[in-house]
């Protein structure tokens, strides 16, 4: 079974700075997504960035980039230029891309960092 | 074109009684997933339905849980008896077909 990990509860960055928060994940598949995700006190789950587990390339989004290590199976989430409005649990996911009928494309998300922005 | 849509987004319960939680997916959305969100965690995958049919359950608990799909309508996450450690909240998502998720606003249960 599919297993994700974040290991920092919280962090804190200043404004302005660049924090990274860390997810690792455990699987026997070749083929799956990766995603980040904020969840501010609205508890809206709103999509940060995707990463495809076939692409090399690091998925980058404005501000928003990944550091994704596959033999690692790490998968990073750099934020730059940290901004007040950053601030919210920051959820890791993953999901299989192995198509196959009758299979469930559930997400399996991490426990979650909660993020502080400092002024 | 709306978003997911769940309601209510607060429900009250005292212990003993039901709750219906509804989802409606986003236009031409014809697979829903509903994961759970206990305090202080990440979600939790429940269940995971196609229009009439409940595809994989392996997440609901055994009993007091169920969850529909209509031909016509939302989706229905439906909570018997409900208990303290029932709070949480409940989250849907839909997709077309087997590619990306989209959740709603999600929908705060609290159990008094």
């Amino acid at each position: 079974a599919q297993t994700v990990t974040q290991s920092q509860p919280e962090m804190s960055v200043q404004e302005a700075e660049t924090v990274t928060l860390s997810c690792t994940y455990d699987t026997s598949e070749s083929d799956y997504y990766l995603f980040w995700y904020k969840q501010p006190p609205s508890r809206q789950m709103i999509l940060v960035i995707r990463q495809e587990a076939y692409k090399q390339q690091n998925a980058t989004e404005n501000r928003f980039s990944v550091n994704f290590q596959k033999a690692a199976k790490s998968f990073s989430l750099k934020i730059s230029d940290s901004q007040l409005g950053d601030a919210a649990m920051y959820f890791c996911a993953y999901r299989s891309a192995k198509e196959e009928l009758g299979r469930t494309y559930k997400y399996i998300f991490g426990t979650g960092t909660r993020l502080k922005v400092l002024a | 074109n709306a978003g997911v849509m769940q309601n209510p987004r607060h429900l009250v319960r005292r212990r003993g009684q039901e709750a219906r939680l509804r989802c409606s997916p986003m236009k031409g959305h014809s697979h829903v997933y509903w994961y759970r969100q206990l305090p202080e965690e990440g979600l939790k995958f429940m269940v995971y339905l196609q229009k009439e049919n409940i595809i994989d359950e392996s997440g609901m608990p055994k009993e007091r849980f169920s969850a529909e799909f209509p031909k016509e309508g939302p989706s229905i996450l439906r909570i018997q008896q409900v208990v303290r450690g029932d709070s949480a909240a409940y989250f849907c998502a839909s997709s077309i077909g087997y590619n990306e998720q989209f959740f709603g606003p999600g929908t705060r249960l609290t159990v008094l």
